[in-house]
């Protein structure tokens, strides 16, 4: 039972256009909600995150929408550079209801942004 | 300012045998955690702590053992390794109460193989 789901495997875009990246999730109790990016042989950095009073929050290029009556939020890139070509996972939390810190991830969606 | 650091970052073993993966943290923070990362998976909780002493089991927890006498480590044990427990193991760090709405921090993973 997934409770955070990215449903798209991979997404390739071309250089200088709109990347965007989709996470479900399914537990409403979720109040925190991050994008890690993970190149090869190397661990996941912390890209940008939303908490859920917001709906909205950027930062340079990225932008994170959080639409909580769908529990759906979306990373938005703009423009897409070749060095964003990764592996991006949605993660979310609970902070305020005893499991402060723990995230539970979604499998990963590969991005891949070609010159 | 070596942050998290995980070792080894490459390790070959056969089944049946007992290894350790080792994490070690320079922040002071309290939580730590350790991941497996496998295709079609995501990444998935082993283990937690909360302080030197406190650890709880996470969503994949069979067949490992974590200690945290000290603030700073957590290593990783596999007391009888099996061929499932192939997979690339990251360690994350999170400072605690008081610092919700922060994102966990990862090292850079220990690539375990077992033949």
């Amino acid at each position: 039972d997934q409770q955070v789901k990215q449903n798209s495997p991979s997404l390739s875009v071309q250089e200088g256009r709109i990347s965007i990246l989709n996470c479900d999730y399914t537990n409403s109790m979720f109040d925190y909600f991050l994008w890690y990016k993970k190149y090869p042989a190397e661990g996941p950095t912390f890209l940008i995150s939303i908490s859920s009073i917001k709906d909205k929050n950027e930062d340079g290029r990225f932008t994170v929408f959080l639409n909580k009556s769908a529990k759906h939020l979306s990373l938005h890139i703009v423009p897409s550079q070749p060095g964003d070509s990764a592996v991006y996972f949605c993660a979310a939390s609970n902070n305020y209801g005893g499991s402060q810190g723990n995230l539970i991830f979604g499998k990963g969606t590969k991005l891949s942004v070609k010159p | 300012d070596a942050g998290i650091t995980q070792s080894p970052r490459y390790k070959i073993t056969e089944t049946g045998r007992q290894v350790t993966l080792m994490c070690h943290q320079t922040w002071s923070h309290s939580y730590m955690f350790w991941y497996r990362q496998d295709l079609g998976h995501g990444l998935r909780l082993i283990y937690y702590s909360a302080a030197a002493d406190i650890t709880d089991k996470g969503e994949v927890s069979d067949g490992y053992v974590v200690s945290r006498s000290k603030t700073e480590n957590f290593p990783l044990t596999l007391e009888s390794a099996t061929r499932s427990q192939t997979s690339v193991y990251f360690c994350a760090t999170y400072p605690g109460q008081g610092a919700e709405n922060q994102p966990q921090h990862f090292g850079d993973g220990t690539r375990l193989s077992i033949l």
